[in-house]
């Protein structure tokens, strides 16, 4: 868990605030991965990030905003969330995203919920 | 849509006894296959993983691989009630280039003392 941190763990917001979410690993991988995790639902993939480029997006809302300044940082920028975006946010790493077979360590999440 | 399926449980077994959690995919194409486990309200943590046809064994966890019926177990031997938690099988899948995994449900196993 110490290899990829994220904060905050807990987070509360109403609908018209403005909150990112921090991700950094320390496992000198070059990719990084945000993860929504809702009850009774599998992970779903939000984005992907090879060596700072986006190289997938998986139809995520635009209230969702990634940012990945360098290999060891992913943030998720949040604005006018609504109430069915409350979920778990998990960040996750790997050696690279073009190699399959390779992998992903989880952060411990941050806990969302939407006012 | 590239699949991965799982029975979401509860599975209950005694202490002791053996816990047969399976898989199945529907992308022929996989190469590789992933075992997480996850305790109520902490993030995913990996168990095992395997590319090969056949079983492949680490302590007490055994995974099984079949690639003709398309199915992935794990067998966890003689279970502990630490062992009760969300097991995830999870499959890469490439599209353009790029690998995601795609997660199943989970199943949640209850080792009961």
């Amino acid at each position: 868990e110490t290899g990829v941190t994220q904060t905050p763990r807990h987070l509360v917001m109403g609908m018209t605030n403005k909150k990112s979410l921090k991700c950094e690993q320390h496992l000198g991988h070059n990719a990084m991965y945000w993860y929504k995790q809702s009850a009774k639902k599998p992970l779903e993939l939000m984005f992907v990030y090879s060596l700072e480029e986006r190289v997938e997006n998986n139809s995520v809302p635009s209230r969702f905003s990634p940012e990945c300044p360098n290999s060891s940082h992913l943030f998720l920028h949040l604005h006018t969330l609504q109430p069915e975006d409350s979920a778990l946010y998990l960040c996750a790493s790997s050696q690279d995203a073009r190699t399959g077979g390779l992998v992903q360590y989880f952060g411990p999440g941050t806990r969302l919920t939407v006012t | 849509q590239k699949e991965v399926e799982q029975n979401s449980g509860p599975l209950s077994v005694p202490e002791g006894a053996i816990a047969s959690l399976n898989c199945t995919y529907s992308d022929r194409g996989s190469q590789s296959f992933f075992w997480y486990r996850q305790y109520s309200g902490k993030s995913p943590e990996l168990i095992m993983f395997i590319y090969s046809n056949g079983d492949k064994e680490d302590g007490r966890f055994t995974a099984q691989l079949n690639k003709a019926s398309q199915y992935v177990s794990l067998l966890i031997r003689d279970s502990q009630p630490s062992d009760s938690a969300t097991y995830l099988c999870a499959v890469p899948s490439t599209t353009s280039g790029t690998y995601k995994y795609i997660f199943g449900t989970g199943t949640r196993l209850k080792v009961l003392a």
